[in-house]
């Protein structure tokens, strides 16, 4: 399978500061997704957006969209010491309807208290 | 939110033995379940997909002989992982598919631990 790239690898800030991570991907897809995953835990799912959107807010969580440059970035603003975790963008790809997603190979965010 | 559950969350056995983990949708029907495997500090791969009644369907380098996967019913899909060796240690991670109208999701279970000593 093709999985993105995410970059940083991995990024350690200061409690109140932004992070900032970002995705890229290879194929058409219907939309892009975001996931936090807590050291050995499962996923939980941040926020979507769809391939015909290009910027997309939740609480202090705001992800772009390009689809031309195919990337995304994920901006956590005023981060917390509990944003720690590592992060990931999935992508549905467009063509057929499986459903599958593709992972990006993640961003590890450590927030300093 | 939907929930899906695995079991067991955490499991050690022997080298050569068959270990199963069961993937169940809770309060929804899921045709299709996803399992992915995740090593330590990287990425979920995608393994193969879930759907029920059929046969699944395994990503390229996955040997459907050594990881079986049975979709018996709509709530219900199980891996097991046969014969296995300790490069199977894992966290293995499953997904149901939830298609409502327009809408389309997958909901993750929590991981099952897998060590192989």
């Amino acid at each position: 399978s093709q999985q993105g790239e995410e970059d940083p690898q991995a990024l350690s800030i200061q409690e109140g500061e932004n992070a900032t991570m970002n995705c890229s991907y290879k194929t058409s897809i219907n939309n892009l997704q975001w996931y936090r995953q807590n050291s050995g835990r499962g996923l939980v799912h941040l926020i979507l957006i769809r391939s015909n959107e290009r910027e997309k807010h939740s609480g202090r969580l705001r992800v772009t969209l390009d689809t031309s440059k195919k990337s995304s970035s994920l901006l956590i603003t005023a981060s917390r010491a509990a944003d720690t975790a590592s992060y990931f963008c999935a992508t549905d790809a467009r063509s057929g309807n499986t459903g599958k997603l593709i992972f990006g190979q993640g961003t590890t965010l450590q927030v300093k208290p | 939110g939907a929930v899906v559950s695995q079991h067991p969350s955490r499991v050690i056995c022997k080298s050569g033995t068959s270990v199963k983990i069961e993937c169940r949708s809770l309060d929804f029907q899921a045709t299709t379940m996803f399992w992915y495997r995740q090593f330590p500090k990287q990425s979920l791969m995608l393994m193969a997909t879930s759907n029920e009644g059929s046969k699944a369907t395994y990503e390229q380098g996955v040997e459907k002989d050594k990881f079986l996967i049975n979709h018996a019913s709509l709530t219900l899909s199980t891996l097991t992982v046969t014969s296995a060796h300790p490069e199977d240690s894992s966290f293995y991670i499953c997904s149901a598919r939830r298609t409502s109208g327009i809408t389309d999701t997958q909901y993750f279970g929590p991981g099952t631990r897998l060590t192989v000593l």
